[in-house]
């Protein structure tokens, strides 16, 4: 089944705790990215990555690394999470930048 | 830059029509639209390129006015699975490969 998925779906953690959300997909999509999701915002970008090992920031990129060294695989890093990064994460992929984008199911992080 | 969307929210009976405004500041190469249930990830409906097409699926149309730099989309006969919110996406014409979404429209249908 076409599909990504994110690891895990729930993290509740603590200020200062290194932390990675894992995001794969089996759709051999070029282009993958993550979104942070708050009420009344939208989505926002965080990080997007074109192809292997070419990535970008998108709109939220502090406090957040990413890396991009398979083509399925796109974690996303928060080295040092703090209250401001609890929100709702999702990754998405889709075969290059303008077309339909494939969501995961979504992390939901709450630091403490 | 990012794109406004409108109404915030909007409730209708079953059956009835709805329009959701997306309008950009900037030149906008394609609109892209997306639903999401509550709980549940965003998933795709349709992208509108430049050259003002209308595309459709099922009872939910689109279409996308190059001169005001705004898509409307369009949702007839509103069924109970229409719930949700509806985010515009929108690539400009001077894009870095980023897509810009709008601030969501909520659509609660009510038997």
């Amino acid at each position: 089944e076409a599909q990504v998925t994110q690891n895990p779906r729930y993290l509740i953690t603590v200020t200062g705790k290194k932390l990675t959300v894992t995001c794969s997909q089996n759709m051999n999509h070029e282009y993958m990215s993550w979104y942070r999701q708050d009420p009344g915002l939208g989505l926002r970008q965080i990080y997007y990555s074109m192809n292997v090992e070419v990535t970008d920031k998108g709109d939220v990129p502090e406090g957040y690394k990413v890396s991009r060294k398979e083509k399925r695989n796109f974690p996303l890093i928060l080295e040092s999470p703090s209250p401001n990064q609890t929100s709702l994460y999702f990754c998405a992929s889709s075969l290059s930048s303008g077309v339909e984008q494939y969501f995961g199911p979504g992390t939901r992080l709450t630091v403490t | 830059q990012q794109p406004v969307q409108s109404p915030q929210a909007v409730i209708l009976r079953e059956g009835e029509d709805a329009v959701i405004n997306c309008s950009s500041s900037k030149a906008l190469y394609s609109v892209h639209w997306y639903r999401q249930k509550h709980g549940e990830a965003p998933v795709f409906l349709m992208i509108l390129l430049k050259g003002g097409e209308q595309k459709g699926h099922e009872k939910i149309s689109a279409s996308f006015n190059e001169k005001k730099q705004q898509s409307s989309l369009y949702l007839t006969a509103s069924q109970l699975s229409y719930s949700g919110t509806y985010f515009c996406g929108t690539f400009l014409m001077d894009s870095n490969y980023q897509l810009i979404w709008g601030a969501g429209t909520k659509l609660i249908i009510k038997p």
